[in-house]
C-alpha cells in the first residue's frame, strides 16, 4: 500500500528567503506525486504534479518540486517566500496503473511566513 | 463561477439526527470524492464514485450513504449522527479515475455534532 510522509508539522521562514517542504513516499512502482495547499476555512488546491518526465516540476505561485526516485522524496521548494505563502501544504501519492486507487495523503505541513 | 460547491457550508445538529451534505461541480468531470478532515487535519478518503459508479469505498460506517444522481453531483447522507462524526467534509471531483488526474475540491462542510 502506499504511503507518504511530511516528517515536519510546521516550516517556518522568514518573506524573501526560500523555503522547502519535504515530503517522502513509499509506493510499488513509479508514483504519481501531488502538492495541494490548504488556507484556513478553505477546502484544497492543487499545486502541481509529477507524473512522468522532467523530475523538477514546476507549478502554480511561483512554487516547484522535485522528484527524486532514489530517496524516495517530492519536497515542494520556493525561492523566495511571502507571507500570503502561510498555508496547510499536503503531499499526496497515488501508484499508477492500479486500477481505482485511492489518493494518500500525507499529514500537512504548515508553513508560517513571518514578515 | 464556483467550480466544486457544496451545501451548507455549516451543519450543526444533535446525535442521532440524520442530515445530507449535497456537492455538484461544473467542471465537467467523471468522477467525485467524499474526504473527512479531522480535527487535526488528517485527510482521508471515504467514498469515490466515475460516472454515477462506486468505484471506492473505504472502511466507513454503514450509517454513511453516497448516492450520485449523475455525474455533476454526489451527495452524502449519514445516519444516526455521533460525536465523533463532527468534521470537515470536502467533496472533489477530478476529469477521470486514472491517477494522473488532479483533484479539486470544494470549500467544506463543517459538520459539529452535539
Amino acid at each position: 500500500a502506499q504511503s507518504v510522509a511530511q516528517p515536519e508539522d510546521q516550516v517556518n521562514v522568514a518573506e524573501g528567503n526560500p523555503l522547502t517542504v519535504k515530503c517522502t513516499y513509499s509506493v510499488s512502482g513509479n508514483p504519481y506525486l501531488f502538492w495541494y495547499v490548504q488556507y484556513p476555512n478553505r477546502g484544497l488546491q492543487f499545486l502541481l504534479k509529477y507524473i512522468t518526465g522532467d523530475n523538477l516540476v514546476k507549478g502554480s505561485y511561483g512554487f516547484e518540486a522535485e522528484f527524486n526516485k532514489s530517496q524516495t522524496s517530492f519536497h515542494l521548494k520556493k525561492p523566495s517566500a511571502l507571507v500570503s505563502d502561510s498555508a496547510l501544504y499536503f503531499c499526496a501519492v497515488r501508484a499508477p496503473n492500479t486500477g481505482f486507487q485511492k489518493l494518500v495523503f500525507g499529514t500537512g505541513t504548515r508553513l508560517l511566513v513571518s514578515p | 463561477d464556483t467550480a466544486v460547491s457544496q451545501t451548507p457550508k455549516y451543519l450543526v445538529t444533535q446525535m442521532g439526527n440524520d442530515k445530507s451534505i449535497k456537492c455538484e461541480q461544473n467542471l465537467g468531470h467523471d468522477t467525485m470524492y467524499w474526504y473527512k478532515q479531522d480535527s487535526k487535519k488528517f485527510l482521508k478518503i471515504m467514498f469515490s464514485y466515475n460516472n454515477k459508479e462506486l468505484i471506492i469505498n473505504e472502511t466507513v460506517p454503514n450509517r454513511f450513504s453516497p448516492k450520485s444522481p449523475d455525474k455533476a453531483h454526489l451527495n452524502l447522507h449519514i445516519n444516526s449522527l455521533e460525536l465523533g462524526d463532527s468534521a470537515v467534509y470536502f467533496c472533489a471531483s477530478s476529469q477521470g479515475s486514472s491517477g494522473s488526474y488532479e483533484q479539486y475540491f470544494g470549500p467544506g462542510t463543517r459538520l459539529t455534532v452535539t
